[in-house]
């Protein structure tokens, strides 16, 4: 079975610019999270959907962020402008939500440069 | 709040030898479960091995086995016979009933040949 497919895996890009990162969680998984990783903060929740609408989205760092979830197979994390400090490892994981295993699923992440 | 909490920013073990890594969490709920991620160079998160709050065994998967202390709200990871292809970032996590997941800060392992 595929899992969590994010892309792209790298993204170089400059101060200003729109950054779009894409995840397609695993087939029949209704819970989506968007975490974001630096040496920094650690591991940050950003957004959280069950049945493809946001339930929790507290850990959202401010309006230059959005993300969507169109679809159960499909969800966008835009960053616009994007500053250096958002210069982090982006991960999508998806999960069940009331599973037997109750454990999250995650993708290989995103790592985003902003220079 | 749930909050996680892993003491050891760092550690090593000997490889073939054994070493712990310590977890605690807080919180009011009874039912969760609790979880150990690696996370390799490659970045990739890996699950390591789970834990069901209403189980009172431990639980075990070939090397690794957790010592959970649900009354003191622990919830350690042993690793056996260290492998040099265990040294890795060690994530404890926990999901309360609503489905939402808290993680702690990492510990980083080294493997020392």
């Amino acid at each position: 079975d595929a899992g969590v497919i994010q892309s792209p895996r790298h993204e170089v890009t400059e101060m200003g610019q729109e950054v779009t990162l894409r995840c397609k969680p695993i087939s029949g998984h209704n819970s989506l999270f968007w975490y974001r990783q630096t040496m920094m903060r650690g591991l940050e929740l950003l957004i959280y959907f069950n049945n493809n609408v946001p339930i929790d989205d507290s850990g959202m760092p401010e309006d230059r962020f959005s993300a969507k979830m169109p679809n159960a197979s499909f969800s966008t994390l835009k960053i616009q402008p994007s500053e250096p400090r958002d210069s982090a490892v982006y991960f999508c994981a998806s999960s069940v939500t009331g599973g037997r295993t109750g454990e999250l699923f995650f993708g290989e992440g995103s790592r985003l440069t902003v220079l | 709040a749930q909050t996680v909490t892993q003491s050891q920013p760092e550690m090593s073990v000997q490889e073939a030898e054994t070493v712990t890594l310590s977890c605690t969490y807080d919180t009011s709920e009874s039912d969760y479960y609790l979880f150990w991620y690696k996370q390799p160079p490659s970045r990739q998160m890996i699950l390591v091995i789970r834990q069901e709050a209403y189980k009172q065994q431990n639980a075990t998967e070939n090397r690794f086995s957790v010592n959970f202390q649900k009354a003191a709200k622990s919830f350690s990871l042993k690793i056996s016979d260290s492998q040099l292809g265990d040294a890795a970032m060690y994530f404890c996590a926990y999901r309360r009933a609503g489905n939402q997941f808290y993680f702690g800060t990492g510990t980083s392992l080294t493997v020392i040949p």
